[in-house]
């Protein structure tokens, strides 16, 4: 079966901390996509980044960066000198690419990450 | 830049009654989802939906469901009878036909049944 575990269910932390956000991910299919979107307090989706299974290059992003591990099924994000604004809930999710796919996201059960000033 | 709307963005109704939730895709893309998140909790997938037929949909997605692009632009998820449980937030979500890898999503519309 598939499935995404994020197994932080809230992290608190003071601004300008390093924080990692945990996720590990089970399927046996060779061909998928893993993805971070992030719902600030508004309520919106907003996709942050997809990696695909053959590509396991970490990614930096300004202050986020992303560890992608096939030999963990892990799919970490760490956020370098966290600010206020990044407070919100941070889900990773599953796409599963075979060839007859509807492409559905899988959801982990998403982490909430509080920044305090 | 180009994104997914939804309206409304709060629908309140009455147990029972049915509602039509709307969502205008971005232009040029070709799949279509509805998503289901219950306050608190994770997001779920409904129903996928490509050249005009539902391509997957979940247990959730029973015969109360449906959905439909009436006229090639809009795509509505309709309850027939909403429940007490049918109270979520409902995103539309929508990929390219190039990249339909990455879904960009809606705001949402909060639907409380009463």
């Amino acid at each position: 079966a598939q499935k995404v575990t994020q197994a932080q269910t809230e992290i608190s932390v003071v601004e300008k901390e390093d924080v990692t956000l945990d996720c590990v991910y089970e399927t046996r299919d060779t061909t998928y996509y893993l993805f971070w979107y992030k719902q600030p307090p508004s309520g919106e989706l907003v996709f942050l980044i997809r990696r695909n299974s053959f590509d396991e290059q970490n990614e930096i992003s300004g202050r986020y960066s992303w560890n992608f591990q096939k030999s963990t099924s892990s799919f970490n994000f760490t956020i370098t000198a966290s600010q206020v604004v990044d407070s919100a809930v941070y889900f990773c999710a599953l796409i599963l690419a075979w060839m007859d796919s509807s492409y559905k996201l899988i959801f982990g059960s998403g982490t909430r990450l509080l920044v305090r000033p | 830049e180009p994104e997914v709307t939804q309206t409304p963005s709060h629908q309140v109704t009455q147990m029972g009654q049915e509602v039509i939730l709307r969502c205008v895709p971005i232009s040029n893309h070709l799949y279509f989802y509805w998503y289901r998140q219950i306050l608190g909790q994770k997001v779920e997938f409904l129903v996928s939906f490509y050249n005009n037929e539902i391509s997957e949909k979940s247990e959730i997605f029973d015969d109360q469901f449906s959905v439909e692009r009436p006229d090639g632009s809009n795509f509505t998820l309709k309850i027939r009878s909403t429940k007490l449980e049918d109270s979520a937030m409902y995103f539309c979500a929508t990929a390219g036909g190039r990249g339909r890898d990455t879904q960009y999503f809606g705001p949402g519309t909060r639907l409380t049944v009463l």
